[in-house]
């Protein structure tokens, strides 16, 4: 079946503007997770989903990064006024409960000029 | 505050041999431990895992070993293809809830 998939693929926006991040997890699965890849450094967790709602949104960074999951699955990361050190891979991954193992999208490369 | 530290940021073996990667934590909380792997413009596959009441789990050519006291974990690989060049991350948990705390990674290069 398909895996999780992430759109777009690549995003180039300028200082300031409004981005936002798709995530498609795996049918089924009701956990679903956003996470932070900057260059050089490991996936750092931003924020968890239990069905429609955040359980865990610790890794925010600040009030810019938000996200929702209106209907428990497609999930989207918004963030507002871009700033030049938001550039990063942000990845998505989904699991078939909180308990198991997470499925990883290929990511969508965000980069703020 | 980095509570998961991979040192070495590359390794190189030859095909045939043993790759050792090897990770270190800080957070005595942890009881799971994961490894990933990831290729170019893919994301990370989940590769092995262990629980901290094991201190050993072998799958195929992949072998975790945990050292609680030392809190220190190494991903053994052998032999080494060259189909297992990739980045490979060290990453825990606690508690069965997957907020994973990733480290930085190590760039594995198996020379033909």
């Amino acid at each position: 079946g398909a895996g999780v998939s992430q759109t777009p693929s690549n995003k180039v926006t300028e200082k300031g503007k409004y981005v936002e991040l798709r995530c498609d997890p795996i049918s089924g699965h009701t956990a679903l997770y956003w996470y932070r890849q900057s260059l050089g450094q490991g996936p750092e967790f931003l924020i968890y989903f239990q069905g429609t709602g955040a359980a865990d949104d610790s890794g925010l960074p600040n009030d810019r990064f938000f996200a929702v999951r209106p209907e428990g699955s497609v999930s989207t990361l918004k963030i507002q006024r871009t700033e030049r050190g938001d550039s990063a891979v942000y990845l998505c991954a989904s699991s078939l409960t909180s308990n198991n193992e997470q499925f990883f999208g290929p990511g969508t490369r965000l980069t703020v000029l | 505050d980095q509570q998961v530290k991979q040192n070495s940021p590359s390794l190189s073996v030859q095909e045939g041999r043993i790759s050792i990667l090897n990770c270190d934590y800080t957070n005595s909380m942890f009881d799971y431990f994961l490894w990933y792997k990831k290729y170019p413009a893919e994301g990370p596959t989940f590769l092995i895992s262990i629980s901290s009441i094991k201190d050993k789990n072998e799958d195929g050519r992949f072998t975790v070993f945990l050292n609680k006291s030392a809190k220190h974990l190494s991903l053994h690989i052998v032999p080494s293809q060259p189909g297992d060049s990739a980045v490979y991350f060290c990453a825990a948990n606690t508690g069965g809830y997957q907020k994973v705390t990733f480290g930085t990674g190590t760039k594995l290069q198996v020379i033909p």
